[in-house]
């Protein structure tokens, strides 16, 4: 199985910050690489697919990049409802997996 | 507006069993692919379970022989069966729909927490 990395575990940024989250995988994934939104009660939410592409109504702050093994989101101008935890996910190989996650905090 | 409700949660003692359900609205579940993912407190989103829309199904190693996942066609409902529950069973239980067939999980249930506990 592909395992999923990323870093930070946690953060805290200021509304209006600009944070960057990163993912990395064990073995080639050329794009196949996904971002997650999700908080305590709700459904998760695709915020990214094929490691660079927004998913249907997402703000543009939200951006992602990378190929490969190496892949980041990026979350510009913070806003309060950002926080969340964000989890990256390979669909390149059987059985998809996911990273720890990444808890972002907004003071 | 695409919608996935799971229910059937719930304290159960080890090795017991529990079935989760997951009705959804505003597609079909037949005709998509729809998986079962899971995370445990303090861990990450662990895919568990797979049905294809040819009925095909897929598990984790880790639940492969204890837990079975079907779906009704009349009423649009996903389940997962799950029995010889163990204590690192307990978690979150998510259903997911892909987005065609690549992997990628576009709608997502708000969950139903399964806890295994004596």
């Amino acid at each position: 199985d592909i395992q999923m990395t990323q870093s930070p575990s946690s953060l805290s940024a200021s509304v209006g910050d600009r944070v960057t989250i990163t993912c990395r995988a064990s073995q080639s994934i050329s794009s196949y690489l996904n971002w997650y939104q999700h908080k305590p009660g709700r459904a998760p939410k695709l915020l990214i697919y094929a490691a660079s592409r927004l998913q249907s109504g997402v703000p543009s702050r939200f951006s992602g990049d990378g190929s490969g093994t190496d892949f980041t989101l990026t979350i510009n101008n913070l806003q309060p409802e950002d926080s969340a935890t964000y989890s990256c996910q390979q669909s390149h190989s059987t059985p998809v997996t996911f990273g720890p996650g990444t808890r972002l905090e907004i003071k | 507006e695409v919608q996935l409700v799971e229910t059937g949660g719930g304290l159960i003692q080890p090795g017991g069993s529990l079935t989760l359900s997951c009705v959804a609205s505003g597609f079909t579940v037949s005709s998509n692919f729809m998986s079962w993912v899971r995370q445990a407190p303090g861990k990450g989103l662990e895919w568990v379970s797979i049905i294809y829309s040819g009925g095909y199904t897929s598990y984790a190693d880790s639940v492969k022989g204890r837990f079975t996942i079907s779906r009704d066609n009349s009423k649009n409902t996903l389940y997962l069966q799950m029995n010889g529950l163990r204590a690192e069973d307990t978690a979150m239980y998510y259903c997911a729909k892909e987005y065609g067939s690549s992997s990628v999980f576009d709608s997502w249930g708000q969950g139903t927490l399964v806890t295994v506990s004596s």
